[in-house]
């Protein structure tokens, strides 16, 4: 079946720093969406990509989806304690909606 | 609107009872995802409906588990017999055309 996985499954960085995560699906996906989960929340929504090569920016984050619709980055660029939280990627095939990926949690030292 | 509603947020069981988790989608939604979140296994995808009808169930762990959607503004998730290892946070989400999903607080279930 669909696979999603995400690395690194953790990362811890000074405030200030730039965080990347990264998100590779089994099978070619007809669109890519990321969220965000503070510890004890619910996922929230940030983003979705649907094109090939498509690159998105939020104020400091940027979500690329690959050329191949297989894989995505999200990159934050100066972080800020309220980036805090965990990263999903989450891949939707057509035939099988939403899988999401292990996530990976970040952690801000101010 | 008030968003996705799900009820209880938190249901302590004992070993073989059943237990119903309801969810309330936001009005106007066509699909309806029920997810499952533990530290060992993450988010897992475990049925999804469009219309009501159930679309994908290839994720509900066995036969214990059922879902249903009776209307557009209702779904529950029951487990019967419950077991410890059933013990998650059960998250409920709507989408408008597998859009933006629109997340529950989510329901904190522990079986003891």
């Amino acid at each position: 079946g669909q696979q999603v996985m995400q690395i690194p499954q953790y990362q811890h960085v000074q405030e200030g720093e730039d965080f990347t995560t990264y998100c590779n699906s089994s099978t070619t996906l007809s669109n890519i969406q990321w969220y965000k989960q503070r510890p004890g929340g619910h996922p929230v929504f940030l983003i979705q990509l649907v094109k090939s090569g498509e690159v998105k920016k939020q104020k400091r984050l940027t979500f690329q989806f690959g050329e191949a619709k297989k894989n995505s980055s999200l990159h934050i660029t100066a972080t800020q304690t309220t980036d805090v939280g965990t990263y999903f990627c989450a891949g939707d095939t057509g035939r099988r909606a939403l899988t999401f990926g292990s996530g990976t949690r970040l952690q801000v030292q101010p | 609107d008030a968003g996705v509603i799900q009820s209880p947020r938190h249901e302590v069981t004992e070993m073989g009872q059943e237990v119903t988790l309801r969810c309330k989608p936001i009005s106007g939604h066509d699909y309806l995802f029920w997810y499952r979140q533990t530290m060992m296994r993450g988010l897992e995808l475990l049925i999804y409906f469009n219309n009501n009808v159930p679309i994908d169930d290839s994720g509900m762990p066995e036969d214990r588990f059922s879902a249903k959607m009776p209307n557009a503004s209702f779904s529950t998730l029951k487990i019967q017999p419950s077991e410890p290892r059933d013990s998650a946070v059960y998250f409920c989400a709507s989408s408008f055309h597998r859009a933006e999903a629109f997340f529950g607080q989510g329901t904190r279930l522990t079986v003891v």
